[in-house]
C-alpha cells in the first residue's frame, strides 16, 4: 500500500542554520506530495506542494523537489528562524486522489 | 476572514459518555474531513464527507459518528464505544469532492480531547 516515511526527529538547528527533513514514500503512478506545518497547539497549514516528478514547491524560504526516480520529497531551507520551529509532516496523495496519507511528522526546534 | 473554527479548543469527558465536537467552515468548500492525532503519531482519518448528506468512514471510524446537514458543518460524535478516545481531533476542508485527497486541505485549531 502506499506510505510515507519521515526522518525520525526532533531535529535541533541553531538560527541560520541548513535544514533537511528527510521524506520517502511508496505509491503507485504519479502521487500528489505535500509539505504541511504545525506550530504549537494550531492545526496544520500547507507548506508547500508538487503535483508531478521534477516539480519543486517553494513557500516561505522552503522547498522541496518531486524526485521520481528516488520516490522523494525531502525539505530544505537554507536558513531556519526561531520562528521555524514546528512539527512538519510530509504527505501524498494517490492518483486516483483516494486518500491522503501523512508521515508521523518531524519536530523542529530552532534557537537563537 | 475565511476559515475553519472548531470548538471547544479542549474538552473533558467521563467515561461512558458521549461527546460532539463542532467543526464550521465558510470557505463554500464542498469536503470536509476529521482526522485523528496521537502524539509522534501521523494523522489518521475519521470520516470524510465529499456532499451534503453524504459522507465515508476512514481508516479509524469505528466509535464515532457524524452528520452533514448543511455544507459548512461537519460534527463529529466520538461514543463511548470508542476504547481510547484521548486524542488531539483535526477537522479540515477541501474545494472539491470529485478529487477530494489532490486538493490543498486546509485545517482548523483542532479540539483536545481528555477521557477522566
Amino acid at each position: 500500500g502506499n506510505s510515507v516515511t519521515q526522518m525520525e526527529g526532533p531535529v535541533t538547528l541553531s538560527e541560520e542554520a541548513f535544514l533537511t527533513i528527510n521524506c520517502t514514500y511508496t505509491a503507485t503512478g504519479y502521487p500528489s506530495l505535500f509539505w504541511y506545518v504545525q506550530y504549537p497547539g494550531e492545526g496544520l497549514q500547507l507548506l508547500l506542494k508538487a503535483t508531478k516528478a521534477d516539480d519543486k514547491g517553494s513557500n516561505k524560504g522552503f522547498e522541496a523537489t518531486y524526485r521520481k526516480e528516488t520516490t522523494s520529497f525531502h525539505l530544505e531551507k537554507g536558513s531556519v528562524q526561531v520562528s521555524d520551529s514546528a512539527v512538519y509532516f510530509c504527505a501524498l496523495s494517490d492518483q486516483a486522489g483516494t486518500a491522503l496519507i501523512f508521515g508521523k511528522g518531524t519536530t523542529l526546534s530552532v534557537s537563537s | 476572514d475565511g476559515g475553519i473554527t472548531q470548538s471547544p479548543k479542549y474538552l473533558f469527558r467521563k467515561e461512558g459518555q458521549n461527546v460532539t465536537l463542532s467543526c464550521e467552515q465558510n470557505l463554500n468548500h464542498d469536503a470536509m474531513y476529521w482526522y485523528r492525532q496521537d502524539p509522534g503519531q501521523g494523522l489518521r482519518l475519521i470520516y470524510y464527507s465529499q456532499i451534503v448528506n453524504d459522507f465515508q468512514k476512514g481508516d479509524i471510524a469505528e466509535g464515532y459518528s457524524v452528520s452533514r446537514e448543511k455544507k459548512e458543518s461537519f460534527p463529529l460524535t466520538v461514543t463511548s464505544a470508542q476504547k481510547n478516545p484521548t486524542a488531539f481531533y483535526l477537522c479540515a476542508s477541501s474545494i472539491e469532492g470529485t478529487s477530494h485527497f489532490t486538493d490543498t486541505q486546509y485545517f482548523g485549531p483542532g479540539t483536545r480531547l481528555t477521557v477522566l
